[in-house]
């Protein structure tokens, strides 16, 4: 079946814009994950949704990120007043469930570059 | 707080010669790891979980809480396993939600 998927693969945008970065799950997995991968630096924990449940945004870096989940399927990851520092490659990943053992299946990744 | 070292970021052995990527993790709970694994223009995907003391394309990986280390080892390392590999631990968050820590990865280079 289809896998995670991501849009755009690829975003260049100047410093001060907003920019949204799309997440397709697979279907039926309740759980979603949003990670940031930078260079060096390994991938870093941003936001957590669990079917209808509250997200687990402890991983957000500033009040600039946001994400939502419409329907238990689609996440939007939203970076406002992007800056320099927010250029990363953008991974989100999807799980059967939110339980520890789950494997956690990873899109290809959204790559942003903030001129 | 957990943390997970990978104290190499490359590492390059010979084909046929046997690889060992170290993995050490600090979590006061009871850990559950995995190894990814990223092939060139590829997606990250799981390699092994230690839950299942399973091997994958040769790979072993056996935790030791005493050492508080998850090494990852094959013994003939192929062409076909240059890849960046990473370990994450599994543990809950102070929201209750499970998340995945990961080291910093290492890139493993198998010379013909």
């Amino acid at each position: 079946g289809a896998g995670v998927s991501q849009s755009p693969s690829n975003k260049v945008t100047e410093k001060g814009k907003d920019v949204e970065l799309r997440c397709d799950p697979i279907s039926g997995h309740t759980a979603l994950y949003w990670y940031r991968q930078s260079l060096g630096q390994g991938l870093e924990f941003l936001i957590y949704f669990q079917g209808n449940s509250a997200p687990d945004k402890s991983g957000l870096p500033s009040d600039r990120f946001s994400a939502e989940r419409t329907g238990g399927s689609v996440s939007t990851l939203t970076i406002q007043r992007t800056q320099q520092e927010d250029s990363a490659v953008y991974l989100c990943a999807s799980s059967p469930w939110g339980g520890g053992a789950y494997e956690q299946y990873f899109g290809p990744g959204t790559r942003l570059t903030v001129t | 707080a957990q943390r997970v070292t990978q104290p190499e970021k490359l590492l390059s052995v010979f084909k046929g010669a046997p690889v060992e990527l170290k993995c050490n993790y600090s979590y006061s709970g009871s850990p559950e790891l995995f190894w990814y694994v990223q092939y060139s223009r590829q997606r990250l995907q799981l390699l092994l979980r230690h839950i299942s003391r399973e091997s994958i394309k040769g790979f072993t990986a056996d935790l030791n809480k005493g050492e508080t280390s998850f090494h990852l080892k094959k013994p003939f390392a192929q062409e076909e396993d240059s890849a960046m590999y990473y370990c994450a631990l599994s543990h809950r968050s102070g929201a209750g939600s499970y998340q995945l820590t990961f080291g910093k990865g290492t890139k493993l280079s198998v010379i013909p």
